[in-house]
């Protein structure tokens, strides 16, 4: 079955230190690859995409990610986190040829400390 | 531009009561999907639209759960009758053109089943 995992539930960054939020897929091909961020009362921002070529997307707010293949994985980073970027981050992937429905990971809440 | 809006933000029923959610799309985009969010679970695709038509409903929970596009704008989401398992966050995306292209969400609506 094609599914999403985020390992890490709840993870505590101090401001302006680098950040990695993992993320592991299962599923039989390449599917198509999201990363959204969820700020308290807002609904769900797509930061980047993936979808072929150049395994590391560049996305916004200073986000990038990248895919790799052989570990299933499609990691976001940043190099320096800002008290504003303190919000749950999802990973989600849409299997090629299924209407564009988008199956997510559990999410990962992300504090940042002063 | 205006986002995606629902409606209400909020709602707390009695097991056994009917609810209905709305969801107001961004203009002119085609794909309108249902998603849902249990409590400490991950967010799970319900069904998607494109225009007025339903083209994939495998993720609706049960027969209780009736949704309709009226004429390819607002989609109404209806629980009848809601049961104490229905409580969680309810999100609608929209999107246009590709079905891979960003799915734009709404902040969701929060149901409460007492």
């Amino acid at each position: 079955a094609q599914s999403v995992t985020q390992p890490d539930i709840h993870i505590t960054v101090s401001e302006g230190a680098s950040l990695e939020l993992r993320c592991n897929y299962s599923y039989g091909a390449t599917p198509y690859l999201f990363w959204y961020v969820q700020s308290p009362g807002q609904g769900l921002q797509l930061l980047l995409k993936y979808f072929s070529g150049d395994t590391l997307v560049q996305g916004i707010k200073g986000f990038e990610a990248e895919f790799k293949r052989s570990q299933s994985s499609f990691n976001l980073r940043k190099p320096s986190v800002h008290w504003s970027d303190a919000a749950e981050y999802f990973c989600a992937v849409a299997p090629y040829n299924q209407g564009g429905k988008l199956i997510f990971g559990q999410g990962t809440e992300l504090s940042v400390k002063p | 531009e205006a986002g995606v809006t629902q409606f209400p933000s909020h709602s707390v029923i009695e097991k056994g009561q009917t609810v209905t959610l709305r969801c107001d799309p961004i203009s002119g985009h085609d794909n309108l999907y249902w998603y849902r969010r249990v409590m400490g679970k991950e967010i799970k695709f319900l069904l998607h639209f494109v225009k007025e038509s339903k083209q994939d409903e495998s993720g609706m929970p049960n027969n209780r759960f009736l949704a309709e596009r009226t004429g390819g704008t607002y989609s109404t989401l209806k629980v009848q009758p809601a049961e104490l398992e229905d409580s969680g966050v309810y999100f609608c995306a929209s999107s246009q053109g590709g079905l891979y292209n960003e799915q734009f969400f709404g902040p969701g609506t929060r149901l409460t089943v007492l």
